[in-house]
């Protein structure tokens, strides 16, 4: 059963204008930690933003935000102000605390952003 | 700050041949793990580490070999390279296993194998 669930394949938004990728979860651990990489066209992975099972806020990192609904398992990660460096692809991943001690990141299948100017 | 380093970044093979992918990394931390990424899959555990002489299996092992014999280097080693180990392979590593705590990644190896 799939895990992290990425539905949006490929989205476009305007430059300037905010976008929410969206992300749900399944596990029945009660202790996690969810994950935002963004994956530009050169390739590496760069981390964006975590978020904590037990966090009550949501968390934010400059213009990323998570929105967590923790009833809903979802984790959606929301960019501001969008630019044309945003351009990218971006994963949701998940880290259980009883992924069979493998510490384990499980990933989405990802989701391709390209603003527009 | 290097951080995770990985060599080669390019790699042609032909099937059978045999290589080492090397990763190194200079923030001392115990966890280190492989993953590759092919389209639509989004990126899989190959094989991981706690520490120093310590490894194990992750989802998809099959044709790949590490060791640990330090903290720093986790080098992953295809033992007769197959066409179905075309891929980006990724090293990764976090202070430790619990799941707090980010994976930071290396740049990547892009491979092919013909």
């Amino acid at each position: 059963a799939q895990k992290i669930t990425q539905t949006q394949p490929g989205i476009f938004v305007q430059e300037k204008e905010a976008v929410t990728l969206d992300c749900t979860y399944d596990t029945s651990d009660q202790s996690y930690g969810l994950f935002w990489y963004k994956q530009p066209s050169s390739g590496e992975m760069i981390f964006l933003i975590y978020q904590g099972s037990y966090d009550e806020q949501n968390a934010t990192e400059g213009r990323y935000s998570l929105n967590f609904q923790k009833a809903r398992k979802s984790a959606n990660l929301v960019i501001s102000a969008s630019q044309l460096g945003d351009s990218a692809m971006y994963f949701c991943a998940m880290r259980e605390s009883i992924s069979g001690n493998t510490g384990k990141l499980i990933f989405g299948q990802g989701t391709t952003l390209q603003v527009k100017p | 700050n290097a951080g995770v380093t990985q060599t080669p970044k390019f790699q042609v093979l032909k099937t059978g041949q045999s290589m080492t992918l090397q990763c190194a990394q200079d923030m001392n931390h115990e966890y280190m793990s492989w993953y590759r990424q092919d389209p639509g899959m989004g990126l899989r555990l190959i094989h991981y580490s706690v520490g120093a002489g310590i490894t194990d299996q992750g989802e998809v092992p099959n044709g790949y070999n590490v060791s640990r014999s330090t903290t720093e280097d986790f080098p992953l080693r295809l033992l007769s390279a197959a066409p179905s180990q075309t891929s980006v392979y990724f090293c990764a590593s976090s202070r430790q296993i619990t799941e707090n705590e980010k994976l930071f990644f290396g740049s990547g190896t892009q491979l092919s194998v013909l």
